[in-house]
């Protein structure tokens, strides 16, 4: 069973770059079995699909955050990252990392406990 | 992008009664629709994937139907623990897309 944390700073300052990491146990990032994504949920708001990373080095993202997000992974740590740049009180949100299986239909089976990202100067 | 909308936004309804809720794309997305259930404080849980295959350790009083473009979430004999917040998600797209949520009260 593939169990997954988030982690990184509960606070950025405005126009600074938003980054947090999850950390994978119980399945490996490079084994190309899952598809490793992000998603966010400001308070009291539904649930925001932010991207995805694929064990074959492709991306997928929002295009309402194309060119300010990017995902990555660590192999050797066996964790991926979100990095969120130029951020605004409108990136204060609950981020959670989910995995599925790799293929399309798996839905997000594995999800962290969320992790509060408030931006404020 | 493929829009998801889903109906009602919000449902009351007694322990026991059945509850349905719709989720609608913007396209086609054949069978590539996922519903979660959302508590307070918490991530959330995969219910139901491809559309209507039950998800391991969910209740059997929960089933999910439809194709195409109109999906729908079933909640049989409605329980106290039910009370969540509902999302649909389409995966037929590499860019994923969750419906708005549907609030559920149990009376």
């Amino acid at each position: 069973q593939v169990q997954v944390l988030e982690s990184g700073p509960g606070l950025v300052k405005p126009s600074q770059t938003l980054s947090l990491t999850c950390t994978v146990s119980g399945g490996s990032i490079s084994s190309g079995g899952y598809y490793w994504s992000w998603i966010r949920q400001p308070a009291g708001k539904g649930l925001e699909w932010i991207g995805r990373f694929l064990s074959s080095g492709n991306t997928n993202y929002n295009p309402s955050l194309e060119g300010r997000v990017t995902i990555s992974a660590d192999t050797s740590k066996n964790q991926y990252s979100l990095k969120l740049t130029s951020v605004t009180a409108a990136d204060t949100a609950v981020y959670f990392c989910a995995v599925s299986y790799n293929y399309d239909s798996s839905g997000l089976r594995f999800w962290g406990q969320g992790t509060l990202v408030t931006v404020s100067s | 992008d493929i829009q998801m909308t889903q109906s009602p936004s919000s449902v009351s309804a007694f322990v026991g009664d059945r509850v349905t809720i719709t989720c609608r794309a913007s396209q086609n997305i054949d069978f590539y629709l996922s519903w979660y259930q959302q508590k307070p404080g918490k991530a959330p849980n995969l219910l139901i994937y491809a559309a209507s295959s039950l998800q391991s350790g969910v209740p059997s009083r929960f089933s999910g139907s439809g194709s195409g473009t109109d999906f729908t979430l079933t909640i049989n004999s409605l329980q106290p623990e039910d009370s969540a917040t509902y999302y649909c998600q389409q995966s037929y797209s590499p860019l994923r897309t969750f419906g708005q949520g549907t609030k559920v009260e149990v009376k």
